[in-house]
C-alpha cells in the first residue's frame, strides 16, 4: 500500500520560512510525478506546486512562484515544499499529492494526510 | 485560469437517494476532468478520472460523465459513508483547478 507521510508544519510568523517533507512507501517514488496542493481553513482545495518524476521540471501556481519551492529528492523517496516570506494567508493544510503517472498534470491519486501550516505573530 | 464551478455547494439528501453534482468548466477540458471525495478531517479521495472512469475499489454506484465543459458525477443510491464533499479538478491545463466543493448532508 502507498503511503506519503509529510511533516514540517507548524507556527511560523510572517516572513518567516518553512521547509516540508513528504515521505513515500510502498511505491516506487521515482515513477510518479509529484504535486503540493493546499486547503485553506473551511475551503476548497487549491493545487500549489508540482514536480515531475525526474524532478527536471517544476511548475507552480502564479501567486505563488518565487515564494515557494518544490523539489524531490528520488534516492530518498521524499518531496520537499520551501515555503519563504510567508503570509497569513498561506495559513492552511497541506497535502502531499502522487499523480497516477510521470505526467504533473493526471489524476491525484495518492493523497499524504496533510500538515498544518499556520502563519501567525 | 480555468475555472471551475460546481453546483449545487450543498444539499440535503437521504440514504437511498439518487444525487447529482454538477461541474463546469470556463472553457472546453476535453474529459481531463477528475472527481473527489473528502470526508471531515481527512484528505480528499480519488473517485473518477477522465470524466467517467472508476478508480479501483470505488463503488459502483458512483458514476461520471460529460465532455468539454460540463460533467456530472452521480451517486445512484447514496449510502451512509457518502456523506462527504465532493470536489472536481480539471487537468487540462496549468494551473490545476478544482471546482469550489459541494457537500453532501
Amino acid at each position: 500500500e502507498v503511503q506519503l507521510l509529510e511533516s514540517g508544519g507548524g507556527l511560523v510568523q510572517p516572513g518567516g520560512s518553512l521547509r516540508l517533507s513528504c515521505t513515500a512507501s510502498g511505491v516506487t517514488f521515482s515513477n510518479y510525478a509529484m504535486n503540493w496542493v493546499r486547503q485553506l481553513p473551511g475551503k476548497g482545495l487549491e493545487w500549489v506546486s508540482g514536480i515531475s518524476d525526474t524532478g527536471d521540471t517544476t511548475y507552480y501556481a502564479d501567486s505563488l512562484r518565487g515564494r515557494f519551492i518544490i523539489a524531490r529528492d528520488n534516492s530518498k523517496n521524499t518531496l520537499f515544499l520551501q515555503m519563504n516570506s510567508l503570509r497569513a494567508e498561506d495559513t492552511a493544510m497541506y497535502f502531499c499529492v502522487q499523480t497516477r503517472s510521470g505526467g504533473v498534470s493526471d489524476g491525484f491519486a495518492v493523497w499524504g494526510q496533510g500538515t498544518m501550516v499556520a502563519v501567525s505573530s | 485560469d480555468i475555472q471551475m464551478t460546481q453546483s449545487p455547494s450543498s444539499l440535503s439528501a437521504s440514504v437511498g437517494d439518487r444525487v447529482t453534482i454538477t461541474c463546469r468548466a470556463s472553457q472546453n477540458i476535453d474529459t481531463y476532468l477528475n472527481w473527489y471525495q473528502q470526508k471531515a478531517g481527512k484528505a480528499p479521495k480519488f473517485l473518477i478520472h477522465a470524466a467517467s472512469t472508476l478508480q479501483r475499489g470505488v463503488p459502483s454506484r458512483f458514476s461520471g460523465s460529460g465532455s468539454g465543459t460540463d460533467f456530472t458525477l452521480t451517486i445512484s443510491s447514496l449510502e451512509p459513508e457518502d456523506f462527504a464533499t465532493y470536489y472536481c479538478q480539471q487537468t487540462t491545463r496549468l494551473p490545476l483547478t478544482f471546482g469550489g466543493g459541494t457537500k453532501v448532508e
